[in-house]
């Protein structure tokens, strides 16, 4: 299995801040990684698939980058909505497997 | 507009079955590369890929749960079922249903059922 790892856990940012996440894959996985945001008791929502295409109706603050076994996902600036918690995941090959998730909390 | 909706037991009790129904509207399994994964998620924990099955009926699943999962496309033309043998209160989560092409990402997913395995 392809082993995904997210950095950091948590996040404490102000809105209006610039936050990073990161996601690292344990072997090459090209641009095969999707980017969801969750918040409390709701299914997530696709963000960001083959590592930077924005999905349709995601703000343009969303921005993927990354291939091979590094990946970011960039929030330019944060806003109220924004706070959740951040999952990548890889379908670069079965099993799909998905980062332990990133929580963006209030500073 | 594409949903889709698990439903299911509640509470199952350790070693049953459990089994999931996924009923789906605003696609079907006549457009090439359409499928219908499950994916769970313990109460505080990450998301889990489980399994999915496509248009043509291949079926992937995870390897550590293979020997206890079944997908299979339902009676009714819109519907999977997710049967998952031998429950332990481990596999205590929300089941989520999803839509994906063949290209692997999950772009609509149902709302989600908690399923608690308890005596």
């Amino acid at each position: 299995d392809i082993q995904m790892t997210q950095s950091p856990s948590t996040l404490s940012a102000s809105v209006g801040d610039r936050v990073t996440i990161t996601c690292r894959a344990s072997q090459s996985i090209s641009s095969w990684l999707a980017w969801y945001q969750q918040k409390p008791g709701k299914a997530p929502n696709l963000l960001i698939y083959k590592a930077s295409s924005l999905e349709i109706g995601v703000p343009s603050r969303f921005s993927g980058s990354g291939s091979g076994t590094e990946f970011s996902l960039t929030i330019s600036s944060l806003q109220p909505d924004d706070f959740a918690t951040y999952y990548c995941q890889q379908y670069n090959s079965y099993p799909w497997t998905f980062g332990q998730g990133t929580k963006v909390e209030i500073k | 507009q594409i949903t889709l909706k698990e439903s299911g037991p509640a509470l199952v009790k350790p070693t049953q079955t459990l089994t999931l129904t996924c009923s789906f509207s605003g696609f079907s399994f006549t457009t090439i590369g359409v499928g219908v994964g499950w994916i769970r998620q313990p109460p505080g924990k990450a998301l889990e890929w489980l399994a999915v099955i496509y248009w043509d009926d291949d079926k992937r699943y995870s390897p550590s749960l293979q020997s206890r999962l079944t997908i299979t496309k339902g009676t009714s033309k819109n519907q999977v079922v997710l049967e998952m043998s031998n429950m332990d209160p481990v596999d205590t989560a929300t089941y989520y249903c999803a839509h994906t092409l063949s290209v692997g990402y999950i772009d609509y997913w149902g709302q989600g059922t908690l399923v608690t395995v308890s005596s």
